[in-house]
């Protein structure tokens, strides 16, 4: 079935680092992917997309790029900030299966300035 | 433009008790989705309802249920609690244009302690 792997962390970084986080997914077809974040006590907020493969989805100077020959989905960020300290997931959705996302379990993420 | 909201916020029940939660999506959303996010299992899809009907379940027990109105507004149902049913439900609405525009924008959530 669909699923979506993510590195759990916690991962701890200091202000100013360089930010990746690994997502690996396993679905049939060619699904969207997604990159959502959470901030304590809140919902989730999209942070990024990509709907194909070699797309590249940006925002807030977060990256992702769609590697289909690798079934990945890896977040970067040049440069972190105490503001991005938050619970990242990596979700992913079918076009057979509209409004249903697939959820990995999560990283925290922790930026000390 | 009023994003998407769920009430109430917090809830305590008690086991063997139901709770009914709501979800307002985002003007002109016709698709609803409900999530349960626990420390232990993390995001689970419970179910989605597009134009009143329901289009994907996910594997939760028959005490949760769910329904559409007219006018996109959604609620779900949880009946006889368990203590394991205390979790954040997450609401998501989506314009639902085509697979390839599809994007959903969450609520705050609804916290819900089962006692």
């Amino acid at each position: 079935g669909d699923s979506v792997t993510q590195m759990e962390g916690p991962v701890t970084l200091s202000e100013e680092a360089f930010l990746t986080i690994n997502c690996t997914y396993t679905a049939t077809g060619y699904p969207s992917l997604f990159w959502y974040v959470q901030y304590p006590g809140e919902g989730l907020q999209l942070l990024l997309k990509a709907t194909k493969a070699d797309d590249k989805g940006s925002n807030k100077g977060f990256e992702a790029t769609y590697r289909k020959e690798t079934t990945s989905f890896h977040l970067e960020k040049g440069s972190v900030q105490v503001s991005d300290s938050a619970v990242y997931f990596c979700a992913l959705m079918r076009g057979s299966t509209l409004g249903r996302l697939y959820f990995g379990r999560g990283t925290q993420l922790t930026v000390w300035p | 433009k009023a994003g998407v909201t769920q009430t109430p916020r917090y809830l305590i029940k008690t086991r063997g008790q139901q709770v009914t939660l709501s979800c307002s999506p985002i003007s002109g959303h016709r698709s609803v989705s409900w999530y349960q996010q626990t420390p232990g299992q993390g995001l689970q899809f419970l179910f989605e309802y597009f134009s009143e009907t329901q289009r994907n379940k996910g594997n939760f027990p028959g005490r949760f249920s769910g329904r559409q109105f007219s006018n996109s507004r959604s609620e779900m149902n949880v009946s006889t609690l368990e203590l394991g049913d205390s979790a954040l439900y997450l609401c998501a609405s989506s314009l639902d244009r085509g697979w390839e525009d599809t994007e959903a924008f969450f609520g705050q959530g609804t916290r819900l302690t089962v006692v």
